[in-house]
């Protein structure tokens, strides 16, 4: 069964440091695309980037680029997404999903963390 | 780059069809393939319809999409409506630097 089971839910203060994790099962972790998504409270879908953990190739969305550094280790099939330096507008669900190399949707989601960032 | 423009939201009652329009801002809707992901409260997506029109295995043929260029929008029409089907839907696609693009999202209420 695939799975993407994605790490707990955080609470952290402005200018903290962070690293979530996006765990794949299931499947060949490095032959498939892994990306990540924002959903801010109560809005839609925003794009962060994508990284194919076979190559390590990274893209990030323009938004996102310099503000967040997503990385993998094919060694434990996990993707990861992480700041440096927290703000109370990355308040958000973060969720991570796959896509198979050729194709166009992202079949599989995690479950999503909460990030919750407060002084 | 282009927007993806969605209704903020639709309702319709059980049994009816519904139809969510998408449409692109800039450049031809039928550059590159549109998908529809269907959000319920407190879940994550899930895709009802990728490559304009395809169903994925398990999603019911109430559902379908299509896309217009004259329009240059794509649609995503829900018939049959049942409640279990009251959830956020978002369309997706790609610009030409294959970056992921998402319409806002339309909330669905079946009512």
């Amino acid at each position: 069964e695939v799975q993407l089971v994605q790490s707990g839910a955080e609470v952290k203060k402005p200018g903290e440091s962070l690293k979530i994790s996006c765990k794949g099962s299931g499947y060949s972790f490095t032959s498939y695309w892994i990306g990540w998504v924002r959903q801010m409270p109560g809005k839609g879908l925003e794009w962060m980037g994508i990284i194919y953990p076979g190559d390590s190739d990274t893209r990030y969305s323009p938004s996102f680029q310099g503000q967040v550094t997503i990385s993998a280790d094919r060694s434990i099939s996990t993707a990861y997404l992480q700041w440096s330096s927290l703000k109370a507008s990355d308040t958000a669900m973060y969720y991570c999903a796959r896509r198979e190399v050729g194709t166009v949707d992202f079949d599989y989601w995690g479950q999503g963390t909460l990030v919750t960032v407060s002084s | 780059n282009f927007m993806l423009t969605q209704p903020h939201s639709v309702s319709e009652s059980p049994g009816k069809t519904v139809t969510i329009s998408c449409t692109r801002s800039s450049g031809s809707i039928a550059s590159n393939y549109v998908q529809w992901y269907q959000q319920r409260p407190g879940s994550a997506p899930t895709t009802v319809i990728y490559e304009d029109n395809q169903r994925p295995s398990g999603v019911p043929d109430r559902f379908s999409g299509s896309i217009d260029s004259s329009s240059n929008s794509a649609s995503l029409t829900i018939s049959g409506l049942k409640t279990e089907d009251e959830a956020d839907y978002y369309c997706q696609s790609y610009d030409s630097s294959n970056q992921v693009v998402f319409g806002g999202g339309t909330k669905l209420t079946v009512l």
